[in-house]
């Protein structure tokens, strides 16, 4: 079993709609989850890290975390085409990340 | 400081060479790991140090592969004799605390061809 899961996608979305993206996790005693965005080709970006249950916002982006359904979500709202990349879900259970195998999403103008 | 640096960005080599790769991270980082990623696959982990010691390695990584981390500042990757299935990107991240929590960046990356 995989340590975090990730639909691979294709995710498409049309521009000014909101993103859905999920993570699902397999070790209950991880503490700390982080997105990540990649675009083709290039090293992957921190965009959004969550320690606590609940929403945190960060401009268009909000991550949520349920630790009890061990599930973490990125939402994208005003989804622009810049937005259209590899995201990648990682966990912390106190050691390594441990990272999904991303969505990909395409914001079609 | 920038970010985290690693050199070179692109390095090809033939199957059976050794090669080496290097990464400077955040100055006020302790932490450090390496990542190996191929195409439509996440990073997978190879290794981390913690200032200079080396606190855990992936079972995944064969002999070939080593790192260090000479005083806790820089740290290299070495590969021995490689083969084609070492082609990928090679990703060095820093984060700045003990214990989890604490949010990586990763370098640019080295991108790994073996022919």
């Amino acid at each position: 079993q995989k340590e975090v899961e990730q639909n691979s996608g294709p995710l498409s979305v049309p521009e000014g709609a909101i993103a859905s993206l999920n993570c699902t996790y397999s070790d209950r005693g991880s503490q700390s989850f982080f997105w990540y965005r990649q675009y083709s080709g290039k090293s992957p970006e921190l965009i959004m890290f969550i320690y606590s249950n609940g929403d945190k916002e960060d401009g268009r982006f909000t991550a949520q975390l349920n630790k009890a359904s061990q599930y973490v979500s990125l939402l994208i709202r005003d989804s622009q085409p810049s937005d259209s990349a590899t995201y990648l879900c990682a966990v912390n259970p106190g050691n390594q990340f441990y990272f999904g195998t991303g969505t990909s999403l395409t914001v079609i103008p | 400081d920038t970010g985290v640096s690693q050199n070179p960005r692109h390095k090809i080599t033939k199957r059976g060479q050794n090669v080496t790769f290097r990464c400077d991270p955040i100055s006020e980082h302790n932490r450090l790991y390496w990542y190996r990623q191929t195409l439509g696959q996440g990073p997978e982990f190879l290794t981390y140090f913690q200032n200079e010691a080396q606190l855990e390695k992936s079972r995944l990584l064969s002999d070939r592969f080593s790192a260090e981390r000479p005083k806790g500042s820089f740290s290299t990757l070495e590969i021995q004799r490689t083969e084609q299935g070492d082609s990928a990107m090679y990703l060095c991240a820093s984060s700045g605390h003990q214990g989890f929590g604490t949010e990586a960046f990763f370098g640019q990356g080295t991108r790994l061809t073996v022919v």
